[in-house]
């Protein structure tokens, strides 16, 4: 099966700086990757997503970048403001049918 | 708000119980997905369901089980609770099966407490 693996668990930055999340994947087969946001007490939120034959997706502060070489992508968010602080949670489908998750990483975006 | 619903929003039942956690996907979407949710971590898939059928397992323990039916809410059934057991549970859907993959509207969630 596939096992993704995510760092860090906690990040911390002033507000205005960037944050970089990485996660690595097992399987190459993995063909699909989103990017979740998760506030506290709420529903998971789709925030993006990159499938596997394209290196680079942006939308606006966030960008996720994907190396299948190495099996690993990263969400980037620039310019982060307070309102980006909550858990975000990388994803790998696997075998086209079974969704993997990170294990989540908490940012806090310092005002 | 998604469009996914799920009833109820909190439960709280004893040790060895069964419950039923009940989900409405979006409308026209064909996929449910079940997933687990524990205190502080990440989300555990547990069962897919498109169009009546089950699409994929993931971690989903023998004490659960699943089904979607023709109108295409989803219920999944948890019986003989153990304290592990006390999680969020998140039902999403999708338009379609995984292949293109779809994006999944998750729904607010089920608090289970099992006591």
């Amino acid at each position: 099966g596939e096992n993704v693996e995510q760092h860090p668990s906690t990040l911390s930055v002033q507000e205005g700086d960037s944050a970089v999340i990485k996660c690595t994947y097992s399987d190459s087969a993995s063909n699909y990757f989103p990017w979740y946001k998760q506030e506290l007490g709420k529903r998971p939120q789709l925030i993006i997503d990159i499938r596997s034959n394209v290196g680079e997706k942006k939308d606006q502060r966030i960008a996720v970048t994907l190396n299948k070489t190495a099996k690993h992508f990263s969400l980037h968010i620039t310019e982060t403001q307070p309102e980006d602080s909550a858990v975000y949670f990388c994803a790998a489908l696997y075998n086209f049918n079974k969704f993997y998750f990170g294990s989540g990483t908490k940012l806090n975006v310092k005002p | 708000d998604s469009g996914v619903t799920q009833t109820p929003k909190h439960l709280i039942t004893a040790t060895g119980q069964r419950v039923t956690l009940r989900c409405s996907p979006r409308s026209g979407d064909l996929s449910v997905y079940w997933y687990q949710q524990s205190l502080d971590q990440g989300l555990q898939f547990l069962i897919q369901y498109y169009n009546g059928e089950e699409r994929a397992k993931g971690n989903i323990l023998e004490r659960f089980s699943a089904q979607q039916f023709p109108d295409l809410h989803s219920e999944l059934n948890l019986s003989s609770l153990e304290l592990g057991d006390s999680a969020l549970y998140f039902c999403a859907s999708s338009p379609h099966g995984n292949s293109p993959a779809d994006e999944q509207f998750f729904g607010p969630g089920t608090r289970l407490t099992v006591l």
